[in-house]
C-alpha cells in the first residue's frame, strides 16, 4: 500500500470545527482513502472513505484534492467523544485479499 | 448483532505460561484477523483467514505463536511460551472481504506477562 503522513498529534476546542490532514503524494489511481480512528481502550473502527468525490456520512466528511495526493477528514463539531488516533490508510481497489495496514495516526485532542 | 467479540478483555500471567486469546467474528464475514498494538510498534497484522484457512502468519513473531480456527465462529490465538515482551493489547477484526470499509474490531484483549 502507498504511504501517508499524517500529522503525529492534534487540538481542538470541542464544538468546532476539525480538519485533519493526510497526504498520500504518491497514491495510484486505483487507491481509495479510507479513514479509520481509534477511541481508548477500544479497537479501531470505519468512519469514511473516498476516490476522488467528497464525501459526507454521519460521522464526518472526507475532503479530497483535486490531485489526489492530499485529503482532510472534517468533524463539523468536534465533542469529547471525537478525541481520539485518527488513521489515514490508502486501498487500492485491486488489492485483492491485502489487509489494512496502520500507520501511526494522529493523535486528536478536544478541549472542553 | 454483537460485533466481534473477543475474550478475556484482560489477561496477567506469568512468563512461560501458556495464553489463548479467543475471537469470536461477526457472522456472515469470512475474513478474520488478529493484530497487535503496543506503543513502540503500533498496529501490527499478525495473520489473517479467508474460510478458516490461514492465508499469510509473515506477521506471526516466533514459533510460539499460533492461531487457529476450527470453525467460521471462532478462531484462537495462543502464545506458549509467553514471555514479557508479549505484552499488548491483541485485537481480532473480521471483514466481508479484506479492502472494504466492512473491517469490525472487537474490544480487544489486554495481555500483561509479568
Amino acid at each position: 500500500d502507498a504511504k501517508t503522513t499524517q500529522p503525529n498529534s492534534m487540538e481542538s476546542n470541542e464544538e468546532e470545527p476539525v480538519h485533519l490532514p493526510c497526504n498520500h503524494s504518491t497514491i495510484s489511481g486505483t487507491d481509495y482513502i479510507h479513514w479509520y480512528r481509534q477511541l481508548p481502550s477500544q479497537g479501531p473502527e470505519y468512519v469514511i472513505h473516498g476516490l476522488t468525490s467528497n464525501v459526507n456520512n454521519r460521522m464526518a466528511s472526507l475532503a479530497i484534492a483535486e490531485d489526489r495526493k492530499s485529503s482532510t477528514l472534517i468533524l463539523h463539531r468536534a465533542t469529547l467523544r471525537d478525541a481520539a488516533v485518527y488513521y489515514c490508510i490508502l486501498r487500492d481497489a485491486n488489492s485483492g485479499n491485502t489487509p489494512l495496514v496502520f500507520g501511526k495516526g494522529t493523535r486528536l485532542s478536544v478541549i472542553a | 448483532d454483537a460485533g466481534v467479540i473477543q475474550s478475556p478483555r484482560h489477561e496477567v500471567t506469568e512468563m512461560g505460561q501458556e495464553v489463548t486469546l479467543r475471537c469470536k467474528p461477526i457472522s456472515g464475514h469470512d475474513y478474520l484477523f488478529w493484530y497487535r498494538q503496543t506503543m513502540m510498534r503500533g498496529l501490527e497484522l499478525l495473520i489473517y483467514f479467508n474460510n478458516n484457512v490461514p492465508i499469510d502468519d509473515s506477521g506471526m513473531p516466533e514459533d510460539r505463536f499460533s492461531a487457529k480456527m476450527p470453525n467460521a465462529s471462532f478462531s484462537t490465538l495462543k502464545i506458549q511460551p509467553s514471555e514479557p515482551r508479549d505484552s499488548a493489547v491483541y485485537f481480532c477484526a473480521s471483514s466481508v472481504k479484506p479492502g472494504s470499509y466492512g473491517y469490525t474490531f472487537g474490544s480487544g484483549t489486554r495481555l500483561t506477562v509479568v
